[in-house]
């Protein structure tokens, strides 16, 4: 069954120091996300990328967020200046079109510690 | 912002047991997503409900979705150990978003 990859499983990184999560969607869906959920806590939306744009983003999607499709495959979410808070398991979903008619297979996380 | 709550928060029973668990706003979604998700995993969809009233059985599991489409139930008859884990309710919002708001989840264990 198709997967979505990502990579790294693990990260710790210090504060102030940029990150980039990768993904590799399902090769044939069109929309892309990120959600994140902090330990103990609900899963929460980042942000939505289909058609190479974000199309939604949350209150959490800050200036500290960017996204990127740099090539056919891949979909990275980069954190410029980490912070504690930013400690989480980050969650890489894909679907093949969009809202309740097509489910979402999301990826098993990178899991952010920020020391 | 759109809310769910689930119900409970943590069960556990007996092999063999029944069970409901529910998920709840005063919010409508246009639809409403039931995933299972196991330590250290990613959430995996279970099903998909779109109808109010819609009602879809996948296996010992029946998914309801509330005629107000407000509110999801998801019902497991004869419990068995392969089900313990995390069951997390998510909403699309009554708009053109693609966003999913997701409940807290209700933590399952069935002992045998």
């Amino acid at each position: 069954e198709p997967e979505v990859t990502q990579t790294p499983s693990h990260q710790v990184t210090q504060m102030g120091q940029e990150v980039i999560l990768r993904c590799v969607p399902i090769s044939n869906h069109l929309y892309f996300y990120w959600y994140r959920q902090i330990l103990g806590q609900k899963v929460e939306f980042l942000v939505s990328f289909y058609n190479n744009e974000i199309s939604e983003k949350s209150e959490i999607f800050d200036d500290q967020f960017s996204v990127e499709r740099p090539d056919g495959s891949n979909f990275t979410l980069k954190i410029r200046s980490t912070k504690l808070e930013d400690s989480a398991m980050y969650f890489c979903a894909s679907s093949e079109g969009p809202r309740e008619a097509y489910g979402y297979t999301f990826g098993s996380g990178t899991r952010l510690t920020v020391v | 912002t759109q809310l769910l709550e689930q119900s409970p928060q943590f069960l556990s029973i007996q092999e063999g047991e029944n069970l409901t668990v529910y998920c709840n706003s005063s919010s409508v979604f246009s639809s409403l997503q039931w995933y299972r998700q196991e330590p250290g995993e990613g959430p995996v969809l279970l099903v998909t409900v779109v109808t109010g009233g819609e009602v879809k059985k996948l296996k010992r599991l029946t998914f309801q979705f509330g005629d107000a489409r407000k509110d999801s139930s998801l019902h497991i008859t004869a419990a068995q150990t392969g089900d313990t884990g995390l069951y997390l309710c998510a909403g699309a919002p009554n708009n053109a978003g693609n966003m999913l708001t997701f409940g807290g989840g209700t933590r399952l264990m069935v002992k045998p």
